[in-house]
């Protein structure tokens, strides 16, 4: 049973545009909420992350929207650049696991292309 | 800051036949984690340790499968006994003990077993 769900497994947009990128998640006890871009043959990089406490949170050209009632996330990206093109992964845990970033629970992830 | 370094990159392993793979954390991290992932899904956690101990294995970690962390440099992940399903990338990432600290992960080691 998926906990972490991105129900789309890719999404193109144009250069300049925004991405939209979704999660869905079914464990009300998660209360922190990341986002990881992978590119090919590299590991997962950290992008940005928002604790349930809040509802939005901004770093340059992404943010992250959390709806809490909706256990809906959303990632921006405004503008798309040809560069962002790579797998985005969303990723929960829960406090009840003490704190440990250990057990982060992380979609499918969803492939992004921009096109020139 | 070097990054989580991973040793070997790929590796390929005929069934039965027993393999280890190494991370190097970030030097200042005193959390080590190991994930797999396997095509078309997210990486799924197996174990973490924090210095030398391993404090939490997830129920897929078998008991074909075993880390350590000695000194809490340094981490091995061994497979015993390999087998088909074992084919997948295993992630090593490292974060120091805050609970909003981020994982850096390295780029993975190609497990294939023939």
């Amino acid at each position: 049973d998926q906990q972490v769900k991105q129900n789309s497994p890719s999404l193109s947009v144009q250069e300049g545009r925004i991405s939209i990128l979704n999660c869905d998640y079914t464990n009300s006890m998660f209360d922190y909420f990341l986002w990881y871009k992978k590119y090919p043959a590299e590991g997962p990089t950290f992008l940005i992350s928002i604790s349930s406490i809040k509802d939005k949170n901004e770093d340059g050209r992404f943010t992250v929207f959390l709806n809490k009632s909706a256990k809906h996330l959303s990632l921006h990206i405004v503008p798309s650049q040809p560069g962002d093109s790579a797998v985005y992964f969303c990723a929960a845990i829960s406090r009840i696991y003490g704190g440990s970033q250990g057990n982060l629970i992380f979609g499918k992830g969803t492939k992004l292309s921009v096109k020139p | 800051d070097t990054g989580v370094s991973q040793d070997p990159r790929h590796k390929i392993t005929k069934r039965g036949q027993n393999v280890t793979f190494r991370c190097d954390p970030i030097s200042e991290h005193n959390r080590l984690y190991w994930y797999r992932q396997t095509l078309g899904q997210g990486p799924e956690f197996l174990t973490y340790f924090q210095n030398e101990a391993q404090l939490e294995k997830s129920r897929l970690l078998s008991d074909r499968f075993s880390a350590e962390r000695p000194k809490g440099s340094f981490s091995t992940l061994e497979i015993q006994r390999t087998e088909q399903g074992d084919s997948a990338m295993y992630l090593c990432a490292s974060s120091v003990s805050s609970y909003n600290s981020p994982l850096h992960f390295g780029n993975g080691t190609r497990l294939t077993v023939t």
